[in-house]
């Protein structure tokens, strides 16, 4: 069964950087592209970030685009989330999810990660 | 950007209704449209891909139909664990987006 467990997520000042961990289980992970969706406290979905199986393309949404890096490391079946100059509107559970296709719809997610950005 | 667009924001039914949420784009995303469902502390959970195809393990009761831009999810028979949110997706350009949500709950 596919899981994904996310991790580094944590309580942060507005400028500072933190970086998220997913590590895939239970599939091919260099086989799928694999996404970043967040949503803020009892807020909506919002898409952050996709990678492609190889690593080769990336997307950003306008809101991260020059502050978040998305990246995988296919033999150790992990994904990244680099977040640099980080805002009060990042605070939100970060999901780690699963494409089933490209541009992709989700088929596995992680439980979230929780990041708080605050002074 | 697509803004994906849906309707109610809430719907309020009992048990053993049909549910009927809708989703309108934007502008044309085909057929590149999905349907998750959340529970409250949970991850989302995929049920319907590409407009009307039902995701592995999801029940025959929950279908998806439409193209272009408007879309529907039907719930024909609501469960008791079927009251949520419901958020649609189109994959068809980036950036993805996602709609608002629609939640279902017990009137």
């Amino acid at each position: 069964e596919a899981q994904l467990v996310e991790s580094g997520g944590g309580l942060v000042q507005p400028g500072g950087s933190l970086r998220l961990s997913c590590v895939a289980s239970g599939f091919t992970f260099s086989n799928y592209g694999m996404s970043w969706v967040r949503q803020a406290p009892g807020k909506g979905l919002e898409w952050v970030s996709d990678i492609s199986t190889s690593g080769g393309g990336t997307y950003y949404a306008d809101s991260v685009k020059g502050r978040f890096t998305i990246s995988r490391d296919n033999s150790k079946n992990t994904l990244l989330l680099q977040m640099n100059s980080l805002r009060a509107e990042d605070t939100a559970v970060y999901y780690c999810a699963k494409a089933r296709s490209w541009p992709p719809l989700y088929d596995q997610w992680g439980q979230g990660t929780l990041v708080t950005v605050s002074s | 950007e697509i803004v994906l667009t849906q309707s109610p924001a809430t719907l309020s039914l009992s048990p053993g209704e049909r549910a009927t949420l809708s989703c309108r784009a934007s502008q044309s995303v085909s057929r590149y449209l999905g349907w998750y469902q959340q529970k409250q502390g949970q991850a989302p959970r995929l049920l319907i891909y590409d407009a009307s195809n039902r995701a592995t393990g999801i029940p025959a009761r929950f279908s998806g139909s439409g193209s272009g831009t408007d879309f529907t999810l039907t719930i024909s028979s609501l469960e008791p664990e079927d009251f949520a949110v419901y958020y649609c997706q189109q994959r068809s350009n980036w950036p993805l987006t996602f709609g608002p949500g629609t939640k279902v709950d017990i009137k």
